[in-house]
């Protein structure tokens, strides 16, 4: 069955970065569209970033763009997503998401806080 | 860029009620709609796609329904498993991002 597994979370300070992994099986990973989503403590859900099947496009929300990055490496069935210049609002769950027959992991927490 | 707009945000029901969670978007998208339901801690699960579809696995009394910009999702009996946070997502091959509604808050009354 379809499995999205993220990793990479924690506690950083703000400015610094971190690296969010996505491992995904159970599906032929290099046919998919993959997104990243995000949620706020107690808020709802934001789109972070997509990336489509061989990398070639990508897109951002224009809350991250220029300091976030997403990538993957279909070798590895692996999505993922750095964080750059990170801020206290960037304090979230992260999500990995497959388009088309919808599909979600199960998240990995990122607190930016001194 | 395309708005989708929950209502109610929060709603209070009873076991064994009807309840109707709407959405609506700022401008057509087809039957390019999701449900989600979300628990405290928990991934959102998916519940219906493309408007109408149930998701394998979830329960029959979850439907769907709409297509253009006005989307309904209801319960036909809540169950105390029900009493969680629902969204609505556009997605689309057609345009990259995805969009979310506010949420909406089904408790118990």
């Amino acid at each position: 069955q379809v499995q999205l597994v993220e990793s990479g979370g924690g506690v950083v300070q703000p400015g610094r970065a971190l690296r969010l992994s996505c491992a995904a099986s159970g599906f032929t990973f290099n046919t998919y569209t993959m997104h990243w989503v995000r949620q706020a403590p107690g808020k709802g859900l934001e789109w972070v970033a997509l990336i489509l099947y061989d990398g070639s496009n990508k897109y951002y929300a224009d809350s991250v763009k220029g300091r976030f990055t997403i990538s993957r490496d279909n070798s590895k069935n692996t999505l993922y997503l750095q964080l750059n210049s990170l801020r206290p609002e960037d304090t979230a769950v992260y999500y990995c998401a497959r388009a088309g027959e919808l599909s979600w992991g199960q998240g990995t927490l990122v607190t930016v806080s001194s | 860029d395309i708005q989708m707009t929950q209502s109610p945000s929060t709603l209070s029901a009873s076991v064994g009620d009807r309840v109707t969670i709407t959405c609506r978007a700022s401008q057509s998208i087809g039957s390019w709609l999701a449900w989600y339901q979300q628990k405290p801690g928990k991934a959102p699960k998916l519940l219906i796609y493309m408007a109408s579809s149930l998701e394998s696995g979830v329960p029959s009394r979850f439907s769907g329904s709409g297509s253009g910009t006005e989307f309904t999702l209801t319960i036909s009996s809540l169950q105390p498993d029900d009493f969680a946070t629902y969204y609505c997502q556009h997605y689309s091959t057609y345009s990259p991002a995805w969009t979310f509604g506010q949420g909406t808050k089904v408790e118990i009354k």
